[in-house]
């Protein structure tokens, strides 16, 4: 298995751009997280799906943020506009639900920097 | 409200001494409990994780960690560290209510050769 697949890696936008981050879960889970990570607040979790619907999204930090699962097997978080302080690494992790254990398994995560 | 505290930031260790790091969780109910590592520049992956069953619990590249209920700790241990180690080690819980979870801030272990 591949894994949990993000795109893109690495991403520089200006403050005001709109930024699209996507997110392929690992073939059969039906969670995805998605988590910011700065070094100011460490890890947060901003949102996660079950079977494509989302749960909870309070860890979003404002209407600037929203995130969509069209399907099983893709998402996206987008950020518009953006600003400089929504630089930070953004992970999605995905597990199975339906699992006795339920673990997540992170993906390499998109560097975002907003000048 | 549920919460995960570790409580050391940064640990500085020579190589081949003894690692402990601590982990304390305030859940109600069921609590799963977890360890990530990540390496500098990578994302995270799974150390172990406990779900029931035998307290210790014993992971990859020699790490274990130990579930104690009375103390609502599940301390990282490894017997002698090694300088590829050098990573942010995390805690991590969740309950049979849903499968969010809920991380520690972190803590930053250095290794010297």
């Amino acid at each position: 298995d591949a894994g949990v697949i993000q795109s893109p890696r690495h991403e520089v936008t200006e403050m005001g751009q709109e930024v699209t981050l996507r997110c392929k879960p690992i073939s059969g889970h039906n969670s995805l997280f998605w988590y910011r990570q700065t070094m100011m607040r460490g890890l947060e979790l901003l949102i996660y799906f079950n079977n494509n619907v989302p749960i909870d999204d309070s860890g979003m930090p404002e209407d600037r943020f929203s995130a969509k699962m069209p399907n099983a097997s893709f998402s996206t978080l987008k950020i518009q506009p953006s600003e400089p302080r929504d630089s930070a690494v953004y992970f999605c992790a995905s597990s199975s639900y339906s699992d006795e254990e339920e673990t997540q398994y992170f993906g390499p995560g998109t560097r975002l920097l907003v000048l | 409200a549920q919460s995960v505290s570790q409580h050391n930031h940064h640990v500085i260790l020579s190589e081949a001494a003894s690692l402990e790091l601590g982990c304390n969780y305030s859940y109600g109910g069921t609590v799963n409990l977890f360890w990530y590592v990540q390496y500098p520049g990578q994302h995270l992956q799974l150390l172990l994780k406990y779900f029931s069953g035998d307290p210790l619990v014993k992971g990859i590249k020699g790490f274990e960690a130990e579930f104690i209920k009375s103390k609502f700790s599940f301390n990282l241990r490894k017997p002698s560290v090694q300088w590829s180690d050098t990573a942010e080690y995390f805690c991590a819980a969740s309950n049979n209510a849903g499968n969010m979870l809920t991380f520690g801030g972190g803590t930053r272990l250095m290794v010297k050769p």
